[in-house]
């Protein structure tokens, strides 16, 4: 089986200053597929950067980067000089690869950026 | 370029009922996930149709159905309504080279409501 736990239901950070959400997973498979999307009230989901388990590279997206501890299994998403156009809802999911096509969605944690 | 596109955007039904959705893919997808999201939950796994076929599913029960065409786009069928099944269920397509990891780009949603 394969899970996903976002810890930080609510986090909220001033405009132009960096946060991090934090997501910790669990999958027996050696080779996945990590992911961060974000939900705006508008409801759409939309990607915001995706990771390969077997690149030890930590992906990165404009101001989007990620910490990714393979050995720990944690996958944490950065936020650098946040803009109230981030405010959403952010999900950490996971494709636990094998024979596996679905994403493991975590709770999520609903960011608030402040003017 | 179209997205994904789902109808219709709201639905309210009653216990017992029966309710179709509907997906259209972003132009050049052949695969079609669909996913339930409960009001502050992350979203749930229902099933995934590749080459009119059911590829893999979630755990649901029968009562949750679905088809996909020729032209890809795809059916959420549920019966025999419960109040459980009140969600926004959500459809989301990608490219499939065979890929798990292909990103995931999702429509905006059927909020169903069940009374």
């Amino acid at each position: 089986a394969q899970t996903v736990t976002q810890s930080q239901p609510e986090m909220s950070v001033q405009e132009a200053e960096t946060v991090t959400l934090s997501c910790t997973y669990d999958t027996s498979e050696s080779n996945y597929y990590l992911f961060w999307y974000k939900q705006p009230p508008s409801r759409q989901m939309i990607l915001v950067i995706r990771q390969e388990a077997y690149k030890q590279q930590n992906a990165t997206e404009n101001r989007f980067s990620v910490n990714f501890q393979k050995a720990a299994k944690s996958f944490s998403l950065k936020i650098s000089d946040s803009q109230l156009g981030d405010t959403a809802m952010y999900f950490c999911a996971l494709n636990g690869g094998g024979s596996n096509y679905k994403l493991t969605f975590g709770k999520g944690t609903l960011l608030t950026v402040n003017p | 370029d179209a997205g994904v596109t789902q109808s219709p955007t709201h639905l309210i039904k009653t216990r017992g009922q029966q309710v179709t959705l509907r997906c259209s893919p972003k132009s050049g997808h052949d695969t079609v996930s669909w996913y339930q999201q409960a009001l502050g939950q992350g979203p749930q796994f229902i099933f995934q149709y590749y080459e009119e076929e059911e590829r893999q599913r979630g755990n649901f029960p029968d009562r949750f159905s679905g088809h996909q065409f020729p032209n890809y786009s795809s059916e959420l069928n549920v019966n025999a309504l419960l109040l459980g099944d009140s969600a926004l269920y959500l459809c989301a397509s990608s490219l499939d080279p065979g890929g798990r990891g292909s990103p995931l780009h999702f429509g905006n949603g059927t909020r169903l409501t069940v009374t």
